[in-house]
């Protein structure tokens, strides 16, 4: 069966300051991998996704995230926080190869918080 | 949000009753998903729909109920069999099965 894990339920920086999100994954085969973010009382925002080729994914609002596939890992990071950037995050898997039954498997979510 | 629809933002549920969640989409997408967020639990899905008229369970199908008759609406009822509903529930939608999933604004339902 596949399997989110994301270690710190919270991750606290200050603005300005590098932010990084942590993943892990475990998966059949090779990973189709995702990133969004949830703000208070809405839905999921996608952030980004790595399906094959270069290990460092870019995406929205700045965010990347680096495959890696001996640490079956896929952290997000931000190289300069804002205090915008708190919100929720969740990490999410698939086997890349598509067959009936597959699904999205989500981690329980970080909450990031930036101090000004 | 992009173009999902969910309504109402709030549901109440009296004991007993049943309630259903409005989830619609304008972008022209094949698979919707229902979707059930407890803190600290993550998403758990509910019911998937790869096409019209097609729908199968997730991983805690039990309690509620889903119908796809039109690609663009993909409604579910909480059912009264349903005994811990009080939840924040999330539409999504893809393109085709397996691929990025959007999300609507999701509704949040209290039991009274």
């Amino acid at each position: 069966a596949q399997s989110v894990a994301q270690p710190e339920d919270q991750v606290k920086v200050a603005e300005g300051n590098p932010l990084t999100v942590k993943c892990t994954y475990s998966v059949s085969g090779n990973p189709y991998l995702f990133w969004y973010v949830q703000y208070p009382n809405r839905g999921l925002q996608f952030l980004l996704k790595y399906i094959t080729g270069d290990n460092l994914v870019k995406g929205s609002y700045g965010f990347e995230a680096e495959f890696n596939k001996s640490q079956t890992s896929f952290h997000l990071k931000k190289p300069s926080a804002l205090v915008s950037d708190s919100a929720l995050y969740f990490c999410a898997v698939r086997p890349l190869i598509k067959a009936a039954g597959n699904k999205l498997t989500f981690g329980g979510g970080t909450r990031v918080l930036v101090k000004p | 949000d992009g173009g999902i629809t969910q309504s109402p933002k709030y549901l109440f549920r009296k004991e007993g009753q049943n309630v259903t969640l409005s989830c619609e989409q304008n972008l022209n997408h094949d698979a919707m998903y229902w979707y059930r967020q407890d803190p600290g639990q993550g998403l758990r899905l509910i019911y998937y729909s790869q096409i019209v008229n097609d729908f199968q369970k997730g991983d805690i199908a039990e309690g509620y109920s889903v119908s796809r008759e039109k690609k663009e609406s993909f409604p579910l009822t909480v059912t009264s069999a349903q005994k811990n509903p009080t939840a924040f529930y999330l539409c999504a939608s893809s393109l085709a099965d397996q691929e990025t999933q959007y999300f609507g604004p999701g509704t949040r339902l209290l039991v009274l």
